[in-house]
């Protein structure tokens, strides 16, 4: 069935480090691709999405490209903060238009 | 506008205990996701309505999980009896229609713990 893979976390940073959170999926079809964000303390919120292959989505400051060919959707960021530490989920859309999730990546940055 | 409500936050039970979660989605939301999300892993979706319809329960544990979305719009998720693996937080969200055109909005789940 649809999948998604996820690099292992924890993730530390000092704070100005480049981000990269890996993400690979497995689907039958063309899935739309999404990254959603869990602060601590609160609810899972949609960080970007794409849609179709080559598309870019991108949202404070991070971004992702829909990958067809690496069947990958890679979250980046050129420049982190400490407020940015979370863990990061990546998903696609099943079959019935809901959402399947990875395992997560919690990411730290320190000061 | 105000997001999805969800209650208890937190519920602590024994083994073969019961337990009910209640959501309230989004005003004029007409999809609404259970989710588990079992600490370390990422969400697992249990049963998706629209409106007061099942669409999706093909992960949901029948034989102790069961759901309901009365008039299509809040919902109950109860397990019974409850097991220790049943400890989770249990998600509530909603859409108006199906992803990826309308986005999902979460609730900040019932922390569950089956002692």
């Amino acid at each position: 069935g649809d999948s998604v893979t996820q690099m292992e976390g924890p993730v530390t940073l000092s704070e100005e480090a480049f981000l990269t959170i890996n993400c690979t999926y497995t689907a039958t079809g063309y899935p739309s691709l999404f990254w959603y964000v869990q602060y601590p303390g609160e609810g899972l919120q949609l960080l970007l999405k794409a849609t179709k292959a080559d598309d870019k989505g991108s949202n404070k400051g991070f971004e992702a490209t829909y990958r067809k060919e690496t069947t990958s959707f890679h979250l980046e960021k050129g420049s982190v903060q400490v407020s940015d530490s979370a863990v990061y989920f990546c998903a696609l859309t099943g079959s019935q238009g809901n959402l399947i999730f990875g395992k997560g990546t919690k990411l730290s940055v320190k000061p | 506008e105000a997001g999805v409500a969800q209650s208890p936050r937190y519920k602590i039970i024994e083994k073969r205990q019961s337990v009910a979660f209640w959501c309230n989605p989004i005003s004029g939301h007409a999809t609404l996701y259970w989710y588990q999300q079992i600490l370390g892993q990422g969400p697992k979706l249990l049963i998706q309505f629209q409106n007061n319809g099942v669409v999706d329960d093909s992960q949901l544990p029948k034989d102790r999980f069961s759901a309901e979305r009365l008039k299509g719009v809040d919902s109950t998720l109860k397990i019974q009896p409850a097991k220790l693996e049943d400890s989770a937080v249990y998600l509530c969200a909603s859409s108006l229609g199906p992803a990826p055109n309308s986005p999902l909005h979460f609730g900040n789940g019932t922390r569950l713990t089956v002692t």
